[in-house]
């Protein structure tokens, strides 16, 4: 069975620090996809980015970065330069089977607070 | 495209009344899925469609809940009889690969 854990509950940084949001997860299939999505306080689900099984290169999307390690089953998701507006909960989610058909496994979520 | 489309965004109810939530997907996108998000249990999925067919519904969490999607652009929620148990936020997705989720309904069941 998939399993996804967001150890971190609850995370509080000042605006501008760096902060990595920890992602472990648990499958037994050699094909399947990693998600992050976050969640800010008006409470929509939003997507941030897909990575699949066989695509372990960083990946870098403005103050965004993202770091898989299959060695280590973690898909760790890293904010330069926080903003306020950072401010959500994330949540890291898991499909098998290549991902096109079945079902998301979600983390607990990460709150993070970014304070000013 | 406005994306997945939930209605009603808020939904309060008494307990014992039926409750019916609606989706409409993205035009397009071949499958569909309802999730229930709570404090205690977080994010989970209910049913999923594909083709407007029920693929798994393992998901649901008994015969009071029921869904069906009888056009590309369109399913249904329903709860009956509703419970407080029952009260948390319904989020409906189309296409999981990069899953589009629609706004969710907030259902408060008193």
């Amino acid at each position: 069975a998939q399993k996804v854990t967001q150890a971190q509950t609850e995370i509080s940084v000042v605006e501008k620090e760096d902060v990595t949001l920890d992602c472990v997860y648990e499958t037994r299939d050699t094909t399947y996809y990693l998600f992050w999505y976050k969640q800010p306080p008006s409470g929509e689900l939003v997507f941030l980015i897909r990575r699949n099984s066989f695509d372990e290169q960083n990946e870098i999307s403005g103050r965004y970065s993202w770091n898989f390690q299959k060695s280590t089953s973690s898909f760790n998701f890293t904010i330069t330069a926080s903003q306020v507006v950072d401010s959500a909960v994330y949540f890291c989610a898991l499909s098998e089977r290549g991902g096109s058909n079945y079902k998301l496994t979600f983390g607990k979520g990460t709150l993070l607070t970014v304070n000013p | 495209d406005a994306g997945v489309i939930q209605s009603p965004r808020h939904e309060v109810t008494e307990m014992g009344q039926e409750v019916t939530l609606r989706c409409k997907p993205i035009s397009g996108h071949d499958y569909l899925f309802w999730y229930r998000q709570t404090m205690m249990r977080g994010l989970e999925l209910l049913i999923y469609f594909n083709n407007n067919v029920p693929i798994d519904d393992s998901g649901m969490p008994e015969d009071r809940f029921s869904a069906k999607m009888p056009n590309a652009s369109f399913s249904t929620l329903k709860i009956q009889p509703s419970e407080p148990r029952d009260s948390a936020v319904y989020f409906c997705a189309s296409r999981p690969v990069g899953a589009f989720f629609g706004q969710g309904t907030r259902l408060t069941v008193v």
